[in-house]
């Protein structure tokens, strides 16, 4: 057990929709990342939070959004849903900024249909 | 983009055997090197890491080998075990906006 948490495990949505996935850094750790890994892209880079604050930013898309919170959790949103967004989608966590020791989470299962 | 590639897609050996891992990683800007274990159905782990300013790191029955010259890194499991059967990535950073680029991994099967 990393001690990341993310909520849900599964979901499975329609085209079109809103969903929203959470996480809980481990305690102590600053840092919060989010991934997507697909069968066919591998783990993906999405964006990564320090503190509240955006920190990084990777192969994101524009319908996609996060944000920390002051207790830390992260929260990514997903809009205007395809079925390519179909992934794990994975958030990790870190003491500092760097990037460094990142512990990762069980995922979140996402299905469009 | 970045470009951090496995040699092998999948790689089968013999429990007890010694394995080894490689990446090939594009950026010689690259500082900071991490190697992750996922297992079906769980997230990444990590299991070791490593500087540019270093060649080599061991850890508890792994080590990891840096080759700048050629930009290659590995990950050597001494004594292979049926739990050590997951897919490895290797990761790399180019510390220009904390961004990590992960291979698309090895898997490795450990047969008993």
């Amino acid at each position: 057990d990393s001690g990341v948490t993310q909520t849900p495990k599964h979901l499975i949505t329609a085209t079109g929709q809103r969903v929203t996935l959470r996480c809980s850094p481990r305690s102590g750790d600053l840092s919060v990342y989010w991934y997507q890994q697909s069968l066919d892209q591998g783990l993906q880079f999405l964006i990564q939070y320090y503190n509240g604050e955006e920190r990084a930013k990777g192969n994101i898309l524009e319908r996609f959004s996060a944000q920390q919170f002051p207790d830390l959790h992260s929260e990514l949103n997903l809009s205007s849903l395809e079925l390519g967004d179909s992934a794990l989608y994975f958030c990790a966590s870190s003491v500092n900024s760097g990037g460094y020791e990142q512990y990762f989470g069980p995922g979140t299962r996402l299905t469009v249909t | 983009g970045e470009s951090v590639g496995l040699h092998l897609p999948t790689l089968s050996v013999q429990e007890g055997d010694n394995s080894i891992i490689n990446c090939a990683y594009s950026n010689s800007a690259s500082d900071y090197f991490i190697w992750y274990k996922q297992e079906s159905g769980k997230g990444p782990q990590f299991i070791i890491d490593i500087r540019s300013n270093m060649d080599k790191r061991q850890g508890q029955r792994v080590t990891v080998l840096l080759n700048k010259t050629v930009k290659h890194l590995s990950l050597q499991i001494a004594a292979t075990q049926p739990g050590d059967s997951a897919v490895y990535f290797c990761a790399e950073n180019t510390n220009t906006g904390n961004q990590f680029y992960f291979g698309t991994g090895t898997s490795l099967t450990v047969i008993p």
